[in-house]
């Protein structure tokens, strides 16, 4: 149980074009996901909180119009990179809050390495 | 707000020896603690957790974890590494009430034939 999947696994796109990353939670409920990404050996930076039929809450310095996100079911989330650009290239990965949780656990999707070319 | 320290970038071991990857935390509140292993190119998975009871937590793979209030620590530990546990390995923690999870910086496990 509990397993999160994200698609795609990979993706190449070109500089100005914009992607679009799901987020599902395949056997259980998910209120809350969240966005994190990550550089080449280094820890996990949390982007945004997404809350289902709400607007995502930001951490300080993300984008919101750069990367949208969209929690339009209780097992669905979707990060869009806009405009995308060399920089945004990286590591993403997803997590899931199952809902209801005693103890608010998070399960990880097993990510989606974005390359803009 | 809640942190982690990983002091270590990278921890070399060989393969039948007794693993140890260290982890201090820092919260205001209770900890609820985590560790996760990361292979390259995948996601998180879930190897154990502290949340309340007893100190010593086991979790999967063998992997088990001792939570120590008075030195803020959260060890991960294994009594004989197989070179199939090399991968990035992260502590995190949350505090009670608040739903964000902080990350250390990971330590790479080597184990060596």
């Amino acid at each position: 149980g509990a397993v999160v999947s994200q698609h795609p696994s990979r993706v190449i796109c070109k500089s100005g074009t914009s992607v679009k990353i799901e987020c599902r939670s395949l056997d259980f409920q998910a209120t809350t996901m969240f966005w994190y990404r990550q550089f080449p050996k280094q820890s996990l930076m949390l982007m945004a909180t997404s809350n289902e039929g709400s607007k995502a809450t930001y951490e300080q310095g993300v984008e919101k119009d750069k990367f949208l996100i969209n929690h339009a079911s209780l097992t669905l989330s979707t990060l869009t990179v806009t405009s995308a650009h060399p920089e945004d290239s990286s590591f993403y990965i997803c997590s899931a809050q199952p809902t209801p949780s005693s103890y608010n656990e998070q399960f990880f999707g097993p990510g989606t390495r974005l390359t803009v070319l | 707000a809640q942190s982690v320290a990983q002091p270590e970038d990278q921890v070399n071991v060989a393969e039948g020896n007794p693993l140890t990857v260290k982890c201090t935390y820092s919260v205001s509140g209770n900890p609820y603690l985590f560790w996760y292993v990361q292979y390259p190119n995948r996601g998180l998975q879930f190897l154990l957790k502290y949340i309340t009871g007893d100190n010593l937590v086991k979790g999967s793979y063998g992997f088990e974890a001792e939570f120590n209030k008075s030195q803020t620590s959260f060890h991960l530990k294994k009594p004989s590494a197989l070179v199939s546990d090399s991968a990035l390995y992260f502590c995190a923690v949350r505090e009670g009430g608040n739903n964000r999870l902080a990350f250390g910086k990971g330590n790479q496990v080597v184990v060596i034939p």
